[in-house]
């Protein structure tokens, strides 16, 4: 069955430190996509970054980048300098194509950077 | 650019009450989807479109209804509201890669109906 997982109900950065959202997933499909979404209080979904599970290299997005472990079947996201801007909550998503491209999602991790 | 835009972005219902959720995207994507969001929990797919003219359950079809109206256009229907279906609801859209690989499969949402259902 595929699945994500965020064990991290919430997290707490410095200002302009670095901050890892750790995210597991599940599926015996060869081909699959990870992907992270912010969710700020204002409550849009902001798509921030992939990963195809095809990629050799690790996907980065200015001060986004995914620390993808295919073997560990993990797909965290490190986010560099954090800001006050990036208090949100976030969710990473997984689409496989036995699914026919749907997208299941983790419950997310809740981040607040400290001034 | 719109991109995904829903309507209305609040909504109050009284137990029984009907309405649809619309929802419209600008960017030709085939795909387009609805997900309820629920606290504590992450998106769930409740129905999707991969094209127009298809339409497909997801997670939670129960007490929905969609209709792909053209490519652009994806409504959700609730024929009687429940106070179960107090959530929000957002829509998305993308388009699948040539290749068919999950693999770039990016959504792109709107910015949510919120519902409460009395």
């Amino acid at each position: 069955a595929q699945k994500i997982t965020q064990t991290q109900p919430g997290m707490f950065v410095q200002e302009k430190e670095a901050v890892t959202l750790d995210c597991t997933y599940d599926t015996s499909d060869p081909s699959y996509g990870l992907f992270w979404y912010k969710q700020p209080s204002s409550g849009e979904m902001i798509f921030l970054i992939y990963q195809g599970s095809y990629d050799q290299q690790n996907a980065t997005e200015g001060r986004y980048s995914l620390n993808f472990q295919k073997a560990r079947k993990s797909a965290n996201l490190v986010i560099s300098a954090s800001q006050l801007g990036d208090s949100a909550m976030y969710f990473c998503a997984m689409s496989f194509t036995s699914g026919t491209y749907k997208y299941i999602f983790g419950t997310g991790t809740r981040l607040k950077v400290l001034a | 650019n719109a991109g995904v835009t829903q309507t209305p972005k609040f909504q109050v219902l009284k137990t029984g009450q009907s309405m649809t959720l619309q929802c419209a995207q600008d960017m030709n994507h085939n795909s387009m989807y609805w997900y309820r969001q629920d606290p504590g929990m992450g998106l769930r797919l409740i129905y999707y479109s991969a094209s127009e003219g298809t339409t497909d359950k997801g997670e939670v079809p129960n007490g929905y209804n969609v209709s792909r109206l053209n490519k652009r256009e994806f409504s959700l229907r609730l024929e009687s509201a429940a106070p179960s279906q107090t959530s929000v609801y957002f829509c998305a859209s993308s388009e699948v890669p040539p290749s068919g690989r999950a693999e770039g499969n990016i959504q792109y949402f709107g910015a949510g109906t919120r519902l409460s259902v009395l």
